[in-house]
């Protein structure tokens, strides 16, 4: 069991549907990341929080809208996705950071989207 | 200079093999080396990490060895077992973005007969 926690598992939605993937995590990390990954591919970091504020967006489109609400929590808010946007969605934690020393990432098992 | 390229894309070995993945890197920049396993319907999760100023790190049955001069690190997994099966991750990281973000290899799909 991960210690980095997602929800839900699965979740299927339409183009025109609004829905929220959450994450939590209760290690005390002060970093959260979204990825996304595609089948037999890497994972591709989307954003990062630190200390609750957004510190990098990889030029996501902005039908993803993420939101830490505080140090333990992690959405990610969907809206008008497209086919192409089906994939599995990681949530990852790791230490607080500026200033510390790379800190493993924690990942969670994702939840895996499906647009239809 | 951003990539990391990892090696092979897929393994097939028996049981017992030491099966080796290899990676590669141009930046210099790059600090901290981490690799993860992921197996089917689950996220990755971390196997072992080095950094520049170490050659070798052993946890357990898995084997890191890093070649600063080459820029390049590579993962053995000895006395393998089918329980090995999975996907493998290499990733490069600098301490000096002060991003977190890790630059991910291609993976490599590892398969242990029994």
């Amino acid at each position: 069991d991960t210690e980095v926690t997602q929800t839900p598992k699965h979740l299927v939605m339409g183009m025109t549907n609004k829905k929220s993937l959450k994450c939590e995590q209760h290690m005390g990390h002060r970093a959260m990341y979204w990825y996304k990954q595609k089948a037999k591919k890497p994972p591709e970091l989307m954003f990062v929080y630190s200390y609750e504020k957004l510190s990098i967006n990889e030029s996501v489109p902005s039908r993803f809208s993420p939101e830490c609400p505080n140090s333990s929590l992690l959405n990610l808010h969907l809206h008008a996705l497209q086919p192409e946007d089906s994939a599995l969605y990681l949530c990852a934690s790791s230490q607080d950071w500026p200033g510390a020393v790379n800190q493993p990432q924690h990942f969670g098992d994702g939840t895996r989207l499906s647009i239809l | 200079q951003q990539q990391v390229k990892q090696s092979p894309q897929s393994l097939i070995v028996q049981k017992g093999g030491i099966p080796i993945i290899n990676c590669a890197y141009e930046n210099t920049a790059f600090d901290y080396f981490p690799w993860y396993q992921q197996f089917p319907g689950k996220g990755p999760a971390l196997l072992i990490a080095i950094r520049p100023d170490v050659s070798e790190k052993k946890e357990g049955r898995f084997t890191i060895s890093f070649n600063k001069s080459a820029k390049q690190f590579s993962l053995h997994i000895m006395d393998s077992q089918p329980g090995d099966s999975a996907t493998y991750f290499c990733a490069a990281s600098m301490d000096s973005s002060n991003t977190g973000k890790l630059i991910f290899g291609q993976g490599t799909t590892l398969q242990v007969k029994p």
